[in-house]
């Protein structure tokens, strides 16, 4: 079974840019789509986007002003970058893994980063 | 977007009792539902997909029903370590939505 786990800053000041890194084991990055996915008390979970394995991508239009996902197979890893962050971005952050032939069933999950914006 | 709603959103139960956990879409969904378990500090895990199809590993005490714009999970026999969250999920829609969950408390 496929591990990730969420890497990054837990306290971002409101207008920078969250980065957050989803690093991938057990498993190989191919044939997957590579999602994150966030949740908060006010809006609960919320699909961010995902980056395919082989590089498109497909965002949340609530969202696909500000954010960017890219993916490294090569290191195993996939990003998120959110820019002008608010209080209203304070959440749980996920990633999490869909397979090739369901892109929006998500097999596998990090356990989650807090990420808080506060100045 | 398509609305997921999940009322109550937490519910007191014992073990060994049968316990049901409905969903609501705010429109049509056909069986495009998934359902997620949650403990704190853990990540999610998918228990059933497609409305009623167990993932593997799941035990045979979760069971999904329903289609269109209500459903259920049902938890024939609650375990010690089913006391979680659970979320439904649709993903009829391309923008896929999440219910806010149910808490299933001692």
């Amino acid at each position: 079974q496929v591990q990730l786990k969420e890497s990054g800053p837990g306290l971002v000041k409101p207008s920078e840019t969250l980065s957050l890194t989803c690093t991938v084991s057990g498993g190989s990055m191919d044939s997957s789509y590579w999602n994150w996915i966030r949740q908060s008390p006010e809006k609960g979970l919320e699909w961010i986007g995902y980056v395919f394995y082989a590089g498109s991508t497909n965002y949340n239009p609530s969202l696909k002003s500000r954010v960017s996902i890219s993916i490294d197979r090569s290191k195993n890893l996939f990003s998120l970058k959110l820019n002008s962050m608010t209080a209203a971005d304070t959440a749980f952050y996920y990633c999490a893994r869909a397979n090739n032939s369901s892109p929006r069933l998500y097999v596998d999950w990090g356990q989650g980063t807090l990420v808080t914006v506060s100045s | 977007d398509i609305q997921m709603t999940q009322s109550p959103s937490s519910l007191s139960a014992s073990v060994g009792d049968r316990v049901t956990i409905p969903c609501r879409a705010s429109q049509n969904i056909r069986n495009y539902l998934n359902w997620y378990q949650r403990k704190p500090g853990t990540a999610p895990k998918l228990l059933i997909y497609s409305a009623s199809t167990l993932q593997g590993g799941v035990p045979s005490r979760f069971r999904g029903t329903g289609s269109g714009t209500d459903f259920t999970l049902t938890i024939t026999s609650l375990h010690p370590e089913d006391f979680a969250t659970y979320y439904c999920q649709q993903y009829y829609s391309s923008l896929p939505t999440f219910g806010g969950g149910t808490k299933v408390e001692i």
